[in-house]
């Protein structure tokens, strides 16, 4: 398997403009979870679906951020309008049954300027 | 609620000496326990996990932990540390009442390992 895959590894974009990130979790994995990581707020979880469905977004800073998952293979998280706060490394991370250990992608850092 | 408190932000070792990286865990059950490394740069992998069966859980790269329920703490050893140790270290608690598979990461533990 290849693992959990994050696309694209780096995005640079200006301020105001919307922002994609992707993520295809491990086949047969049925948990799907997004994080973001800066310095001064260490890892935190914004959202998380459970076969396709979400869960839990209470960690979604505001209605700027939105996540979607149309299919047990594929996720988006989309930040419309985006801004320099924003700025930080999103993980996506899956995993399979509760209790389990979660299998992260190797992030996508974002700048925003 | 759940929690994890990492009680050491940095922790420098010689290589070759031992590494304990301490965790304290609030829980008001048996909580599944995992410790997970980032390289710089790189994304999180897991070490080792503790779900309720040995206390002592042994993981990759010569990593252990040990479950002490009385003292509510999962600490990460190794008895010889090695320069490729050198990252950052999350403790982690995983939110399992209420169907939810949710981990609570740590703040964390960067370390480094010096010749």
């Amino acid at each position: 398997d290849a693992g959990v895959i994050q696309s694209p590894r780096h995005e640079v974009t200006e301020m105001g403009q919307e922002v994609t990130l992707r993520c295809k979790p491990i086949s047969g994995h049925d948990y799907l979870f997004w994080y973001r990581q800066t310095m001064m707020r260490g890892l935190e979880l914004l959202i998380y679906f459970n076969n396709n469905v979400p869960i839990d977004d209470s960690g979604m800073p505001e209605d700027r951020f939105s996540a979607k998952m149309p299919n047990a293979s594929f996720s988006t998280l989309k930040i419309q309008p985006s801004e320099p706060r924003d700025s930080a490394v999103y993980f996506c991370a899956s995993s399979f049954g509760q209790g389990a250990g979660y299998t992260f992608g190797s992030g996508t850092r974002l700048t925003v300027v | 609620a759940q929690s994890v408190t990492q009680l050491d932000s940095h922790v420098s070792v010689s290589e070759g000496t031992p590494v304990l990286l301490r965790c304290n865990y609030s829980s008001s059950y048996s909580p599944s326990l995992f410790w997970y490394v980032q390289h710089p740069n790189k994304g999180l992998q897991l070490l080792l996990k503790y779900t309720s069966a040995a206390t002592l859980v042994k993981g990759i790269n010569g990593f252990e932990a040990e479950f002490k329920k009385s003292e509510t703490s999962f600490h990460l050893t190794k008895p010889s540390a090695h320069m490729s140790d050198a990252a950052e270290y999350f403790c982690v608690v995983s939110d399992l009442p209420g169907g939810y598979n949710k981990l609570i990461f740590g703040a964390g533990t960067r370390l480094a390992v010096h010749p």
